[in-house]
């Protein structure tokens, strides 16, 4: 179970857009439509920000979107604002016996 | 208001043991998944276990599996991790996470997540 591989860091000025990258694998995110992202901010828990790789629940900004080719998903923020600055995870399921593997994190500075 | 709160992380020795518990209110606890997930401090998340709604089926990640197990009861709505043979890798926020259901389907994601609860493991 290897953590799936995310930047360290992506930065951007307040109104641009900027892009994460999650690449997985064959039997993680290039098998399965589940790739969900998650977005926290210091000392809280995460927030459930795309899920099935670019569908977004009920509440969160249209300026989340997410997408996928082969083996590697991607999280867009456009319109960056000040409040988007966290670290964002992206998460895979995996295979029946142990079904979720997370990324290693990406800091977004604003 | 659906809610999940963790207690009972602490300060415990390697090799020692430690019951950790998430209560849960707001929704209908026993119809959801529930999950573990982890970050030591600096890190980023690590899943840890999995358990079904009735309790039936169990999933552990290979990290803590064998010294690991998930629990639910459902009549008090609380999930349990019971950790054996703690290493100093365990310490770590432990939080709980619910299964995000769209359209009555299981989407495999998690919405709701408690404030965690710290364990750290050292002597």
């Amino acid at each position: 179970q290897s953590a799936l591989t995310q930047p360290a860091s992506v930065s951007g000025s307040p109104g641009q857009s900027i892009t994460i990258s999650c690449t997985g694998t064959s039997s993680d995110v290039g098998s399965y439509n589940l790739v969900s992202w998650y977005q926290q901010h210091p000392g809280k828990a995460p927030k459930l920000m795309i899920y099935e790789d670019s569908k977004r629940p009920s509440g969160v900004s249209n300026r989340f979107s997410g997408s996928k080719s082969g083996n590697t998903a991607s999280l867009t923020i456009s319109g960056l604002q000040a409040e988007d600055e966290a670290d964002y995870y992206c998460c895979s399921y995996a295979r029946s016996s142990a079904p979720y593997v997370f990324g290693s994190g990406t800091r977004v500075t604003v | 208001e659906e809610q999940l709160v963790e207690s009972g992380g602490d300060l415990v020795q390697p090799g020692g043991s430690l019951r950790i518990s998430c209560a849960a209110s707001g929704f209908s606890f026993s119809r959801y998944g529930m999950n573990w997930v982890r970050q030591a401090p600096g890190k980023g998340l690590e899943w840890v276990s999995t358990v079904t709604g009735p309790g039936s089926s169990t999933y552990y990640a290979d990290s803590v599996k064998g010294r690991f197990t998930v629990s639910r009861d459902n009549s008090n709505n609380t999930l349990y991790l019971q950790m054996n043979s703690l290493r100093a890798e365990d310490t770590a926020v432990y939080y709980c996470a619910k299964h995000f259901y769209d359209s009555s389907a299981y989407r495999y994601a998690f919405d709701i997540w408690g404030q965690g609860t710290m364990v750290t493991v050292s002597s």
